[in-house]
């Protein structure tokens, strides 16, 4: 079954603005990550943040995670609209094995 | 490195016939997972592989799903007496498992329809 879930499940923003979508989770993580997949084609991991970490950044990209709300959010700044896709956060409980959330589909409006 | 392969990208059967899909991992990675994702979902997991060993099968996995790695390379999937709720894409994935579990490289997937 899967772990997380995202939210909110669609986000319509116009280019130029922020994005922010969040996850929940149930268990303990020993990580968290984001996927992102274009329609139709595999995942592409975006960023990966610990469970000892409370923010990361990469680029327009900027996570948080809050273990004690077994929460994270993902930001991307200054949309464009190539960031149109689904975003999916995965957690790691064992370091065996990843579980996804039910994504967030974003659209950026040129 | 030229990524994670899958092959075929698109399989349409008839229901009750077996399906077969390959994926060709990133030729260092030690772990290969396979992936099942419905319209609207998030990949759910199946199974995953270290070298040729299989170490965990979702209990979701019917025994109609076989998995195979041999000599730790490329991986097949298989799929026999096909039913219409087996329609679907189906990811692989491969990593390098060292001291940390680190990211997951995707293939582009197969997408199965059975009618």
């Amino acid at each position: 079954s899967q772990q997380g879930e995202e939210d909110p499940q669609a986000l319509s923003i116009q280019e130029g603005e922020n994005a922010t979508m969040n996850c929940s989770y149930k268990t303990s993580i020993n990580n968290l990550q984001w996927y992102r997949q274009n329609s139709g084609r595999g995942l592409v991991h975006l960023i990966l943040i610990r469970s000892n970490e409370r923010e990361k950044h990469s680029g327009r990209l900027r996570v948080t995670l809050d273990t004690s709300k077994k929460s994270s959010s993902l930001l991307i700044t200054a949309s464009r609209a190539a960031d149109t896709a689904s975003y999916f956060c995965a957690t790691d409980s064992t370091g065996n094995q990843f579980y996804f959330g039910t994504g967030t589909s974003l659209t950026v409006i040129p | 490195d030229t990524g994670v392969s899958q092959n075929p990208r698109h399989k349409i059967t008839k229901r009750g016939q077996n399906v077969t899909f390959r994926c060709d991992p990133i030729s260092e990675h030690n772990r290969l997972y396979w992936y099942r994702q419905t319209l609207g979902q998030g990949p759910e997991f199946l199974t995953y592989f270290q070298n040729e060993a299989q170490l965990e099968k979702s209990r979701l996995l019917s025994d109609r799903f076989s998995a195979e790695r041999p000599k730790g390379s490329f991986s097949t999937l298989e799929i026999q007496r096909t039913e219409q709720g087996d329609s679907a894409m189906y990811l692989c994935a491969s990593s390098f498992w060292g001291l940390v579990n680190e990211k997951l490289f995707f293939g582009s997937g197969t997408q199965l329809s059975v009618l």
